[in-house]
């Protein structure tokens, strides 16, 4: 059964702090992504990695960044947080181009980190 | 860039109605996916549609793939209390990327 897991469900930081959010897939999947969800917007594409050590800018990058040592484990970091970036995070991961291009579309989420920044 | 719209933002049903969404793009897309997230959960995958004028069948799920390539429909029969969530519609676009629609939020009144 795959597992995408989040370190943590519920998040409160102050204006400021540096933010890691961690999340790890069992899958064995080359690509991993971070979103941040927010009412009425869908999800929006922060980052991603199409493998280890290696990151592209999603749609909205600008006060984040992100870190893959490992296969398995991809972190979002947040400098210096800020209240604008109270929100839902998701990480989801896919396989990477095989023979059956399908499985690089299919995405798979993990449960969600709600973070928010007083 | 490419986007999705999505409708209805949200709908207010009654349990046994059936439920119709959709998703329409000014661009032509070359795979739609259409998710279900649950409160406190992420999204979790329904149907894919790989091909213009593809029909698929999950259950009591039904979802279509526009002629045109350029939106997708996904119908529910007969709605249960666990149909409940945000169902999101996401398409390929021309950079391998998936484009999502903002989401139609369905509630069952009891």
């Amino acid at each position: 059964d795959v597992k995408v897991t989040q370190s943590s469900r519920y998040l409160v930081k102050r204006t400021g702090e540096k933010v890691f959010l961690e999340c790890v897939q069992d899958m064995d999947h080359e690509n991993m992504f971070w979103y941040r969800q927010d009412p009425g917007l869908g999800l929006r594409l922060i980052y991603f990695s199409y493998d280890v050590k290696m990151k592209e800018k999603g749609d909205i990058p600008e006060g984040y960044s992100v870190s893959r040592e490992k296969k398995e484990r991809f972190s979002l970091i947040l400098e210096s947080a800020s209240t604008n970036q109270t929100s839902m995070y998701l990480c989801a991961s896919s396989l990477f181009a095989t023979e059956d291009l399908r499985a690089v579309y299919e995405q798979y989420f993990g449960p969600g980190t709600r973070l928010t920044v007083t | 860039g490419q986007q999705l719209n999505q409708s209805p933002q949200s709908m207010f049903i009654q349990e046994g109605e059936d439920v119709s969404m959709n998703c329409t793009s000014s661009s032509i897309f070359n795979t739609w996916l259409w998710y279900k997230q649950e409160p406190g959960e992420g999204p979790v995958l329904l149907i894919a549609l790989y091909k213009a004028g593809e029909l698929t069948s999950n259950g009591r799920l039904t979802a279509q793939f526009g002629i045109t390539r350029k939106d997708s429909f996904l119908n529910i029969s007969a709605s249960i209390p666990s149909d409940v969530g945000i169902y999101f519609c996401a398409g390929i676009g021309s950079n391998y990327q998936l484009i999502w629609g903002a989401g139609t939020k369905l509630i069952i009144k009891p």
